[in-house]
């Protein structure tokens, strides 16, 4: 069964523009949830999706949006990119039927902003 | 308080030695807890995953959890410089998938 992949691997950016990543999480899986990682806060929760509704939502300010899709792939977007924003961000897959599922991260967009 | 301390490490042990890392946390909601391990500029792997108090082991891994203190904890055995990588406990109330992380203990096992 392949993984959670995560495209693209790597993005350099300028400040005040904005950015879209994707993520294709393990087939089966419904729930795909998005993570923030920095050597200074670790790894922070930005939102779950779950069949194409936002069911959760981390303390990030509204320039971080996502979707997803009805095959379950989510994409998301940052929009005026701050210096700060410059961090790994993972997604994580799970089945998501009940909560507190096995959740399984890809292999995450390394995001510098410039 | 953070809902969940992790000390940071970094540990440094010699190949064999068993290792505990231990994580404390102050939700007495969490009720899924888990343990990933995250190789340098990869994303995190799931090792471990328990959801009552006790032991469960795989390998050469136990976790265990203690709801009454409110206190988890990861060993490894025989270990193996292929175990150095970044530890995260993780862990979720129920209902939800959205997970609270430790900061994540470094560890290095030197051959």
């Amino acid at each position: 069964k392949a993984g959670v992949t995560q495209t693209p691997r790597y993005l350099i950016k300028t400040r005040g523009q904005q950015v879209t990543l994707s993520c294709s999480p393990i087939s089966g899986h419904r729930s795909v949830s998005w993570y923030q990682q920095t050597p200074g806060q670790g790894l922070q929760f930005l939102f779950e999706y779950f069949s194409e509704t936002q069911r959760n939502k981390g303390n990030f300010p509204g320039r971080f949006s996502g979707r997803q899709f009805s095959n379950s792939r989510s994409e998301m977007n940052v929009s005026t990119l701050e210096l700060g924003d410059s961090a790994l961000y993972l997604c994580a897959s799970s089945l998501g039927n009940r909560g507190g599922d096995e959740q399984y991260f890809g292999p995450g967009t390394r995001l510098t902003v410039t | 308080q953070k809902e969940v301390e992790q000390d940071p490490g970094p540990l440094s042990v010699p190949e064999g030695a068993i290792v505990s890392l231990n994580c404390t946390y102050s939700n007495s909601a969490f009720q899924y807890f888990m343990w990933y391990r995250q190789y340098s500029r990869k994303g995190p792997e799931l090792l471990m995953y328990t959801y009552s108090s006790g032991n469960k082991e795989d390998g050469r891994f136990t976790a265990q959890v203690d709801k009454s203190s409110k206190y988890i904890s990861l060993f490894i055995r025989d270990s193996q410089p292929s175990d150095s990588a970044t530890y995260l406990c993780a862990m979720s109330v129920g209902g939800s998938e959205k997970l609270v992380f430790g900061k994540g203990m470094k560890l290095t096992v030197n051959p």
